[in-house]
């Protein structure tokens, strides 16, 4: 089955101890990007990667970080997380192969106290 | 840089009445356009799509969305609501170049009975 996983799904940590959110897909996808989700302000994206070892910044990428090793991987690091990152975050991948229909994953609720 | 305003946060719709979600774009070329639909706790499933060719484009769940150049706009519509399409519609325009999508910040259906 064709998906996007994502891992944790809920998370509640505290200011400062540095997280990673996981983000796999099987779909052999080139294009995978991470967004947050808040309310009255909809989908933002944080980073994207348009393939292997490239990576770009998105709308709002100040607190994050992101790697692309593999193809299937696209990892959501938080190195000194702050209560403002408090969020549902989405990653999303898509072919770059016509049209970028994404595929999302279930989503990550992420509290920071 | 493109754009996507849904210009209604909220809507109701009395169960078994007719629905139109509206959504404007901006983007200097014919777009790639989406509608998405998140239920409650859940991540964000791809209902229509829009690239080329007949300008009303048939998706799931009864939904159908119509572009209009003329306009800019591509509004989600159905005949008849049903209380499980209660949720959050997200508008979305696909740029052509890199495959990054621009969201809209959501229309919140509810359903009355």
């Amino acid at each position: 089955e064709a998906q996007v996983t994502q891992n944790p799904r809920y998370l509640i940590t505290v200011t400062g101890k540095k997280l990673t959110v996981t983000c796999s897909q099987n779909m052999n996808h080139e294009y995978m990007s991470w967004y947050r989700q808040d309310p009255g302000l909809g989908l933002r994206q944080i980073y994207y990667s348009m393939n292997v070892e490239v990576t770009d910044k998105g709308d709002v990428p100040e607190g994050y970080k992101v790697s692309r090793k593999e193809k299937r991987n696209f990892p959501l690091i938080l190195e000194s997380p702050s209560p403002n990152q408090t969020s549902l975050y989405f990653c999303a991948s898509s072919s770059n192969q016509g049209i970028p229909e994404a595929f999302f994953g279930q989503g990550t609720r992420l509290t920071v106290v | 840089a493109q754009s996507v305003t849904q210009p209604d946060i909220h809507i109701t719709v009395s169960e078994g009445a007719s629905l139109e979600l509206r959504c404007n774009y901006s983007y200097g070329a014919t777009p790639y356009l989406f509608w998405y639909v998140q239920s409650p706790g859940q991540g964000l499933q791809l209902l229509l799509k829009y690239f080329s060719g007949d300008t009303l484009v048939q998706g799931i769940k009864g939904f159908e969305a119509e572009f209009k150049r003329s306009q800019s706009s591509f509004n989600l519509r159905k005949p008849s609501v049903h209380w499980s399409d209660a949720a959050e519609y997200f508008c979305a325009v696909g740029a052509i170049e890199d495959s990054t999508l621009t969201f809209g910040k959501g229309t919140m259906l509810l359903v009355s009975p």
